[in-house]
């Protein structure tokens, strides 16, 4: 069970798009639809922002859309803002009762 | 609002045992959910540890899987986390978590605020 591969990094400007990658295996991201993603500011507990793919829990904004194709899964941010500035983890189910987080990627406001 | 809410020591011995418990507020520990434990090293990503129902019913991360210990203490409202062997490479920030039917069961709806345990002689 090795960890998903984000990014390190991403970047845009305030109302810009961006997209943040997460790829695993066909053990997991690519034989389940169910990847969530997670929020996380500095020195915060994690945020769940979406679940199973691509529905977002009450409460978060539409701004935030996710997606999958083969074995990689995208969370999308519209509109960036600045308080969007912070870092996200995938996480998708791994087979026999396993989960597995990916390595994480920062998102810079410019 | 169910409230999560770890607790335990902040530093262990090498080689000795990480004991933490999660308390949960404004629900019962009973109900249709997975609770779960995740820790995160300082400066680095997030790692699942493993799950508990409520009927004792346990998953657990294969590569930590011979040191973790899960349990559920219904009548206090918590569960527990043990992992034994540490060493320095088990320090790290350990969150409390629920998987919730709200969201298929699939992701992990609520988080304790964390706590900092650090292994160090």
């Amino acid at each position: 069970q090795s960890a998903l591969t984000q990014p390190g990094s991403v970047s845009g400007s305030p109302g810009q798009s961006i997209t943040i990658s997460c790829t695993g295996t066909s053990s997991d991201v690519g034989s389940y639809n169910l990847v969530s993603w997670y929020q996380q500011h500095p020195g915060k507990a994690p945020k769940l922002m979406i679940y199973e793919g691509s529905k977002r829990p009450s409460g978060v904004s539409n701004r935030f859309s996710g997606s999958k194709s083969g074995n990689t899964a995208s969370l999308t941010i519209s509109g960036l803002q600045a308080e969007d500035e912070a870092d996200y983890y995938c996480c998708s189910y791994a087979g026999f009762s396993t989960w597995v987080f990916g390595g994480g990627t920062k998102l810079t406001v410019l | 609002q169910v409230q999560l809410q770890e607790s335990g020591p902040g530093l262990v011995k090498p080689s000795g045992t990480l004991s933490l418990t999660c308390a949960v507020s404004g629900g019962s520990i009973s109900s249709s959910n997975w609770w779960s434990w995740v820790r995160q090293p300082p400066g680095k990503g997030l790692e699942w540890i493993g799950e508990i129902y409520h009927s004792g019913n346990t998953n657990y991360n294969p590569s930590l899987k011979s040191r973790v210990t899960m349990s559920v203490d219904k009548s206090n409202n918590h569960f527990s986390l043990k992992l034994s062997s540490v060493t320095a490479a088990d320090t790290a920030v350990y969150y409390c978590a629920r998987k919730t039917l709200a969201t298929g069961g699939n992701a992990f709806d609520i988080w304790g605020q964390g706590t900092l345990v650090t292994v160090s002689s």
